[in-house]
């Protein structure tokens, strides 16, 4: 079993759409939790970053980590065809050294 | 703005060459990685580097070796490409500050034949 699982999609809505994107996790000492966005022939670049439990907000886009459930979303508001991209979850423990552990990552699509 | 560079963003390989993949960032990170992403399998990390002349294995660091002569640049070496290490190649550094946002470069797209 990965540490990390993640749907690769490919995800495909219509403008405006709200978009969830998950992943599963199995490590219970991650306490960093984090979401990279990846435009096609770029690097992945960081878009929100949780600390433990709960809910944060940015804008259009909100992170949820449940951690009984070991499972964290993104959720995208009103999306947008600039948010076409691949979404990678990533998460990190204290312990070891904050090595990061990434999903697959979800490729998403959204249609104008 | 953080900058990370990849010496090549496309590069063509034979089998058996020795290949040398260069990066340089220009925000006195301490700490520098290199990743290997292939299609399904996300971002899988292959050596890391805490420090100058330091460094430690990761998760597939075989037919890989890294070189860390000053702060800023962080090598990966192919000692001998072999056509299962046709990938992308990523760079990536943090800060201790700030140890979850990772700071990625371009990429290089590399091809063993």
């Amino acid at each position: 079993q990965k540490e990390v699982e993640q749907d690769p999609g490919p995800l495909s809505v219509p403008e405006g759409a709200i978009v969830s994107l998950n992943c599963t996790y199995s490590n219970s000492a991650f306490q960093y939790f984090m979401w990279y966005r990846q435009y096609s022939r770029k690097g992945p670049e960081l878009l929100m970053y949780t600390y433990s439990s709960g809910n944060k907000e940015d804008g259009r886009f909100t992170a949820q980590v449940d951690k009984s459930s070991k499972y964290i979303s993104l959720f995208i508001r009103d999306s947008q065809p600039s948010d076409s991209a691949t979404y990678l979850c990533a998460m990190s423990a204290v312990a070891g050294g904050f090595k990061t552990i990434f999903g697959a990552g979800t490729r998403l699509f959204v249609k104008a | 703005d953080v900058k990370v560079t990849q010496s090549s963003r496309y590069l063509v390989k034979r089998t058996g060459e020795k290949v040398f993949l260069e990066c340089v960032q220009d925000m006195d990170h301490e700490n520098m990685f290199w990743y290997r992403q292939d299609p399904g399998l996300g971002l899988r990390l292959i050596y890391f580097s805490y420090d100058v002349k330091m460094k430690e294995k990761g998760d597939i660091p075989e037919g890989y070796s890294v070189s860390r002569e000053k702060k800023e640049r962080f090598s990966l070496i192919l000692e001998s490409a072999s056509t299962n290490q046709t990938s992308m190649y990523l760079c990536a550094s943090t800060s201790p500050g700030a140890p979850y946002e990772q700071y990625f470069g371009p990429g290089t797209r590399l091809t063993v034949t």
